[in-house]
C-alpha cells in the first residue's frame, strides 16, 4: 500500500512560537492531502483540504491564518501552527489521496504528530 | 453534511470470540463509500475494510466482515476469532463518491480479553 510519512512525530514548543509539520507521500504523488486534528479519545476532525498548487480549503471554524497550509509539490504538504497556544496542543494527522483512481479510492494516513504547547 | 454515529464507545471481547461493532450514518446520496479504520495505540490509522454502496454483497477481509444494510443506513463490523492485536479504536467513516471529505464516527474502543 501507499505510504505517508509525517515529521516530526512529536514536538514540544513554547507558547507564542510557530511549529511546522510536514506530510509526505513516499511512493505516490498526491494532488490532494488532508489535515485532521484529533483530541484524546475523540474522533478525527478535518481541518483543511490541501491541493497542490492552489490554496487550501478550510473547514468551518478553522482559522486559516493560524493554521497555514502549503502544498508546494505533489509529495509534500506542510501545516504551520502559528503563534501556538496550549489549546493548540493536539494530535495532527495528515492523509493523502492518490490521483487517477475513479472509484473506491481511499486516503492513506500518516502516523500523526503530537504537538504539545507549553 | 453527512453524519456517522457509533453508539458503542467501548466494547470488549474474549480472545477467539466474535464481536460486532455498530455504525449508522445519515445521507441523502445513493452512492457512496463506507470504511472501517483501526487506530491502535501507535495512532496510525489502518484501513480494515471498505464497502461500496452500489454493491449489495457485504465486504469481507479475512476475519473482518461487514453487515451493510443500505435501507437502514447501517454498516456494522464483525470481527471473528478476535486476537489480542485487534485491540484498538475503530472508526467508521463515510465518503461521498464525488467528494474528498471523510466523515468519521466517534469511535469504539475495543478491548480483547486474553
Amino acid at each position: 500500500g501507499a505510504v505517508v510519512s509525517q515529521h516530526p512525530s512529536w514536538v514540544i514548543c513554547k507558547s507564542g512560537t510557530s511549529v511546522k509539520i510536514e506530510c509526505r507521500s513516499l511512493d505516490f504523488q498526491a494532488t490532494t492531502m488532508f489535515w485532521y486534528r484529533q483530541f484524546p479519545k475523540q474522533s478525527l476532525m478535518l481541518m483543511a483540504t490541501s491541493n497542490e498548487g492552489s490554496k487550501a480549503t478550510y473547514e468551518q471554524g478553522v482559522e486559516k491564518d493560524k493554521f497555514l497550509i502549503n502544498h508546494a509539490s505533489l509529495t509534500l504538504s506542510t501545516l504551520t501552527v502559528t503563534s501556538a497556544h496550549p489549546e493548540d496542543s493536539s494530535f495532527y494527522i495528515c492523509s493523502a489521496r492518490p490521483p487517477g483512481r475513479v472509484r473506491g479510492n481511499e486516503q492513506f494516513f500518516g502516523p500523526g504528530t503530537r504537538l504539545t504547547v507549553l | 453534511a453527512q453524519t456517522v454515529t457509533q453508539s458503542q464507545p467501548e466494547m470488549s471481547v474474549q480472545e477467539a470470540e466474535t464481536v460486532t461493532l455498530s455504525c449508522t450514518y445519515d445521507t441523502s446520496e445513493s452512492d457512496y463509500y463506507l470504511f472501517w479504520y483501526k487506530q491502535p495505540p501507535s495512532r496510525q490509522m489502518i484501513l480494515v475494510i471498505r464497502q461500496e454502496a452500489y454493491k449489495q454483497q457485504n465486504a469481507t477481509e479475512n476475519r473482518f466482515s461487514v453487515n451493510f444494510q443500505k435501507a437502514a443506513k447501517s454498516f456494522s463490523l464483525k470481527i471473528s476469532d478476535s486476537q489480542l492485536g485487534d485491540a484498538a479504536m475503530y472508526f467508521c467513516a463515510y465518503r461521498s463518491v464525488t467528494g474528498n471529505q471523510f466523515y468519521f464516527g466517534t469511535g469504539t474502543s475495543l478491548t480483547v480479553i486474553p
